[in-house]
Formats: C-alpha cells, structure tokens, sequence
C-alpha cells in the first residue's frame, strides 16, 4: 500500500520553456504532498508543501512564481517549473502519505530528473 | 534550527558484517523517526520506522531509539552489496502544523559501501 507515482520519469526541454510535473496517490488520499529537490550528491531539499485546495507552502528562497504548485485533489499534486534555465535541472521528487496521519512515514515517488538545455 | 545530524560516511563494510547507522537530532519533542535508503539516482525508500524508545526489528535491520539521548540508530545484520546506498535518517518534529502537514527533517545521510 501507500503508493506514489510520479510522471514523467524523465524530460529534457530547452530553455525558455516550462515543464509540468505530476505526482499521484494511488492507494489514498493525501491532503498534503511535498516536493523536494535534490542535486547531484547533495542532499534533499524540501521546496514546498502542497494543500488540497488551498495554496502551496514554499520553504524560504523557493520562488513561488517559478515553481507553480496545484493540489487539485486529494490524489493529484503537480508542480510546474516556468521558464526554465539550465540552473534548474535537477532531480524533482514527489512524497506523500495517508490523510490524518501526520507522524506516519512519507512515501516517495520514483522521481523526475529535469535536464534544461 | 531543528537538525538531524549523520555522519556522512563513507562507512564501509565487509560482507557479512553488521553495518550501524547512526543519527542524533536536535528536537527534544520529535514524535517519530524514520530510515530511509537510496540508491544513486534514486528516489529515497523507507526502510524503517519507530516512534517508541526501544529496539524494532524487520529481518536484517533493527532501529533503536533512545529519546532520552536524542539518537536513533539503523544496525543491518548480514550486509549485502546490494545494500550499498545511502541511508538517511528523518524526524517528525514535535510541532509541525497538524494532521497532515508534519514535515520530515532528513539528515544529510551516510553512504554506506559493503565490499565482497
């Protein structure tokens, strides 16, 4: 149980354009996903956290306008990145877990590694 | 600064060994602790997890924790190549907005490398 998936798995796009990123709960419901980034051999970030039916919370130095969440469900969380510049690839990681329980662990997706050209 | 603090490795182990994992966090107050692994160019896996002071085990891992030391460790019994990975340690915090907005503070993680 507790599964997450994330689509696409992978996406090379050119500069200048934008990208959408989905993550799913497929097994239940999940009021709250996190987005995290991670660089090579560097450790995960948390860049926001994402409210069914309300608006993202972004940690400090995220910017908002550039990484547009939508939680537009209580299964479906999806992060946009804008206008994107090479500076921005990187590994997009998806997590989530059951509603109401809040000490439970977060399940990840497999991840979507952005490369900008 | 809630923090969770790991060695960052790398730890490396023979085959066969026990591998111990350590990790130490700041918040007095943190209600629940996980392990993770992930392989390179991967998304973490949850390993274990454990929310009462004590041992858990599940097969060849084994979480302790001590809350009154603020530590929590991950022992692998019988390490496997295939266990090679980086294993992170992650801590609910005692306040972190309710039901399911309870944010996971990781530490940096520690590489481990089990040799044949």
């Amino acid at each position: 149980g507790a599964v997450v998936s994330q689509h696409p798995s992978r996406v090379i796009c050119k500069s200048g354009t934008s990208v959408k990123i989905e993550c799913r709960s497929l097994d239940f419901q999940a009021t709250t996903m996190f987005w995290y980034r991670q660089f090579p051999k560097k450790s995960l970030m948390l860049m926001a956290t994402s409210n069914e039916g309300s608006k993202a919370t972004y940690e400090q130095g995220v910017e908002k306008d550039k990484f547009l969440i939508n939680h537009a469900s209580l299964t479906l969380s999806t992060l946009t990145v804008t206008s994107a510049h090479p500076e921005d690839s990187s590994f997009y990681i998806c997590s989530a877990r059951p509603s109401g329980q809040g000490l439970a662990p977060l399940h990840f997706g497999n991840g979507t590694r952005l490369t900008v050209t | 600064q809630k923090e969770v603090e790991q060695n960052s490795g790398p730890l490396s182990v023979p085959e066969g060994a026990i591998a111990s994992l350590n990790c130490t966090y700041s918040d007095r107050g943190s209600q629940s602790f996980f392990w993770y692994r992930q392989y390179s160019g991967k998304s973490p896996e949850l390993i274990m997890f454990i929310y009462s002071n004590g041992d858990k085990e599940d097969g060849r891992f084994t979480a302790q924790l001590n809350k009154a030391s603020q530590y929590v460790s991950l022992l692998i019994r019988d390490s496997q190549p295939s266990d090679s990975a980086t294993y992170l340690c992650a801590v609910t915090p005692r306040l972190g907005g309710g039901g399911s907005n309870y944010k996971l503070t990781f530490g940096k993680g520690t590489l481990l490398t089990v040799n044949p």
